[in-house]
This record gives C-alpha cells, structure tokens and sequence, in this order.
C-alpha cells in the first residue's frame, strides 16, 4: 500500500511569490492534515481537511490556505512569502472516523524563501 | 488546552544500553497518545499509539511506552538501543473527537535527538 505522497520534495521561491504543495493521501484515508516544521517553533498545526471542507485550523495568517478534492488529493497554498516561511511542509493522512486512528505522515516539501 | 513537554532535547546514549526519552503531558480529559521517530530528510513515522486500552503499549524496532495517568505522563523506552536508533523522537497528544476534538490535530512537544555512542 502506498503511502503519503508530498511532492515536490524541494522548492526554492523568492520573496513575495507563492506557492503550491500537494498531497497524496494514503487510498481510502479522507483526513488529510498540514504541519509546518521549523527549527525554532517545531511542528505546528496548519489544518485539517475532511470531504472537502476545512475541519479545523491552526493559528496561521491568511496567506496560508488549503483546499482538499473529491479524491481526498489536497493542496497548500502560501501567498506572499515571507523569509519566515521557510520551512519543512508535512502532509499527514488518517482513516475516518474511529477512535484513535493516527495519522501517516509524508516525506514533506522543503521549502526555501530567498 | 492541550500540551506536551518533552525533558531532554538531546540525549546520548551507547549502544546496548536503555534508551529513555520522556514525556509529559497536559490535558483535562482522557488524551490519545502518540511517539513518532523522524530521521534526516524524512516524515514522521508512527512508533506507538495509546487509546485508551492497554497502558502498556508496545511498538514498532522494540520500542515501548507506559501511560501513567497520575504522572501524567508517557514515556518510551526502549531496553537495547541500537545505531539505527539515532534519530529524532516526538511525543504528540490528541484529544479525542468525543471531547470535542478533532482527528487531525495532534499536538507536537519539542522533540528530543537521541545520539548512540558505538
């Protein structure tokens, strides 16, 4: 069974530009979520998408956007990049419903703002 | 409000020997419990979980965690360590979704590098 899928794996940008990260859940997992991983805040939480809809976010600004497909795919967007975005962007997907199913997580796109 | 606290950012230890890497956590209801190991250049991967049945939980290379709701806390051990146990270890708590949490929000600690000595 394959697993997460993230890609690219790499990305350079500049400031101001933006950004798009896709996802590829493991087949059949519906919840897909977005973690961002830096150095001095550690993992964050971005947000959660579940059938399409945004089952819960983070505390991030708007620029930070995701949407999710009918084939549970889901996408990152960042706007207007910042120096302080670069960083390690984790997918992680879970089976719906059921008690503590946890969740798989991608290799991540690295993420580099000159 | 949910939150973790890894003691020990970085911790040696040589090959052979016990490997303990802490865990505390903060929740006021029944949380669900995760480790997670992440090597150079890689995702998270999934060592353990707890949910709530037995508070002995074994997973995978060896590795094992005791959930002490007193002590609130949840620890991983492991008996032998081994090389390719160094890596990066993170502690990770979910409330449940009949708490009024939800599935795809875990809650990191800090992380803790374990480095072994040959």
């Amino acid at each position: 069974k394959a697993g997460v899928t993230q890609t690219p794996r790499y990305l350079i940008k500049t400031r101001g530009q933006q950004v798009t990260l896709s996802c590829s859940p493991i087949s059949g997992h519906r919840s897909v979520s977005w973690y961002q991983q830096t150095p001095g805040q550690g993992l964050q939480f971005l947000f959660e998408y579940f059938s399409e809809t945004q089952r819960n976010k983070g505390n991030f600004p708007g620029r930070f956007s995701g949407r999710q497909f009918s084939n549970s795919r889901s996408e990152m967007n960042v706007s207007t990049l910042e120096l302080g975005d670069s960083a390690l962007y984790l997918c992680a997907s879970s089976l719906a419903g059921g008690q503590g199913q946890p969740q798989h997580f991608g290799d991540g796109t690295r993420l580099s703002i000159l | 409000a949910q939150s973790v606290t890894q003691l020990g950012s970085h911790v040696s230890v040589s090959e052979g020997a016990l490997v303990l890497l802490r865990c505390n956590y903060s929740s006021s209801v029944p949380p669900y419990l995760f480790w997670y190991v992440q090597y150079p250049n890689q995702g998270l991967q999934l060592l353990l979980k707890y949910t709530s049945a037995a508070t002995l939980v074994k997973g995978i290379n060896g590795f094992e965690a005791e959930f002490k709701k007193s002590e609130t806390s949840f620890h991983l051990t492991k008996p032998s360590a081994h090389m390719s146990d160094a890596a990066e270890y993170f502690c990770a708590v979910r409330v449940p979704s009949g708490y009024g949490g939800s599935q795809g929000n875990l809650i990191f600690g800090k992380g803790t590098k374990l480095s072994v000595k040959p």
